[in-house]
């Protein structure tokens, strides 16, 4: 079954320090990963996909498939950065393009 | 101005009744889809569509249905039977497999 894993509901951090938001999948095939990015009264918007291996905001996150996860980043978090965060996976060649999201972890940068 | 567009943003329903979420989006997408966002909980798939006619049960599709008889609107009606069905409901729409998603603004569906 395909699953993902967002172990911290509340992540809290104060400004300048490095963040990194877990998430670990549980699927036997290829998958592709993005992770989702909710700001207050926002629409969930994405934030990065691992095949573009590009750097969003400050973010970064590398696909790990010997671990199954896919981490997000940031060596110095910004008080904007504080937001609802979801990790999602999609499973590749089936499944109509649906995701399947993480239960979501809330980053909280204090100044 | 593409996008996406649910309404209503508020809604309110008494025990029993049926009510019809709306989602339109202009953004020529073939794929569509419904979520329920609870606190806790993530994003839960209620429903999905590749194409035009054509829909596929999520993992919560129980007490709700949905329609697409056009390209550009993807309809959920919660039904009575759906036990809990206070919630936040997320459509979004997608090129298909390979693409992101682009979501809704969400309506809060209120039981009174």
């Amino acid at each position: 079954a395909q699953r993902v894993t967002q172990p911290e509901k509340l992540l809290s951090v104060f400004k300048g320090a490095p963040v990194e938001l877990k998430c670990n999948y549980s699927y036997s095939g290829s998958p592709e990963l993005f992770w989702y990015v909710q700001y207050s009264r926002q629409r969930l918007q994405l934030l990065l996909r691992h095949i573009s291996r590009e750097s969003i905001k400050g973010f970064t996150a590398d696909l790990n498939k010997g671990e199954t996860s896919f981490h997000l980043k940031k060596p110095f978090a910004q008080e904007e950065d504080s937001a609802m965060y979801y990790c999602a996976l999609r499973a590749l060649g089936n499944q109509g393009g649906k995701l399947i999201f993480g239960q979501g972890t809330e980053l909280s940068v204090k100044p | 101005d593409g996008g996406i567009t649910q309404s209503p943003k508020y809604l309110f329903r008494k025990e029993g009744q049926n009510v019809t979420l709306s989602c339109e989006q202009n953004l020529n997408h073939d794929a569509m889809y419904w979520y329920r966002q609870d606190p806790g909980q993530g994003l839960r798939l209620i429903y999905y569509s590749q194409i035009v006619n054509d829909f596929q049960k999520g993992d919560i599709a129980e007490g709700y249905s949905v329609s697409r008889e056009k390209k550009e609107s993807f309809p959920l009606t919660v039904t009575s039977a759906q036990k809990n069905p206070t919630a936040f409901y997320l459509c979004a729409s997608s090129f298909g497999e390979g693409w992101g998603y682009t979501f809704g603004s969400g309506t809060r569906l209120t039981v009174v």
